[in-house]
């Protein structure tokens, strides 16, 4: 069964505290995903990763940054936590070649920054 | 302008009924799309891929039109278990970077 696991299902956090979002997924997939959810908005990307160490920025990075030091583990970064950071963070991850290649999802993490 | 576009809805429509879902894109160097599916407070999975030539997968119908930059979803004689949140989905780029529309709401009721 293939599996994304997110780190938190549920964080709290304060406004300028340092967030770390932890993601790790176990088929051996190339690139992985960072995604915001917020109600209207759709999946806005955050930071995309094709393989390791190597990032791109996707629609919204601004006060955000990633890490990439081992294929299976993608991790989020929020530099100085603000309230409008307030929202639903979703990992996915996929293989990087193919025609079709489908995209799995962490169950996702319900983050707020009080 | 965003890259992949859809009609957020809601679409409200009777058990039975057929609805069809468009999404358009931008980036005519995609070559490939997909629909997601995603309910309520739980992760997006895929639905369907969307071939050139169109494809079904029993009720639903996935269809692209490359001249226009929109590919659809149909789906017939519509079930309550339908009620769910519809994504256009494109690959991006060399490194298949997927870019997700906002998602179409659909809501089936008795």
């Amino acid at each position: 069964d293939v599996k994304v696991t997110q780190s938190s299902r549920y964080l709290v956090k304060r406004t300028g505290e340092k967030v770390f979002l932890e993601c790790v997924q176990d088929m051996d997939h190339e690139n992985m995903f960072w995604y915001r959810q917020d109600p209207g908005l759709g999946l806005r990307l955050i930071y995309f990763s094709y393989d390791v160490k190597m990032k791109e920025k996707g629609d919204i990075p601004e006060g955000y940054s990633v890490s990439r030091e081992k294929k299976e583990r993608f991790s989020l970064i929020l530099e100085s936590a603000s309230t409008n950071q307030t929202s639903m963070y979703l990992c996915a991850s996929s293989k990087r070649t193919g025609l079709r290649p489908e995209a799995f999802f962490g169950q996702g993490t319900r983050l707020t920054v009080v | 302008r965003k890259e992949v576009e859809q009609d957020p809805g809601p679409f409200n429509v009777p058990e039975g009924a057929t609805v069809a879902f468009n999404c358009t894109y931008s980036n005519s160097a995609s070559q490939s799309f997909f629909w997601y599916r995603q309910d309520c407070r739980k992760e997006p999975k895929l639905l369907m891929s969307v071939y050139s030539s169109g494809n079904e997968d029993g009720r639903f119908t996935a269809q692209l039109n490359r001249a226009s930059q929109y590919i659809s979803l149909l789906i017939r004689d519509s079930k309550l278990s339908d009620s769910a949140t519809y994504l256009c989905v494109a690959l991006s780029g060399g490194y298949n970077k997927l870019i997700f529309g906002a998602g179409t709401r659909l809501a089936v009721h008795p």
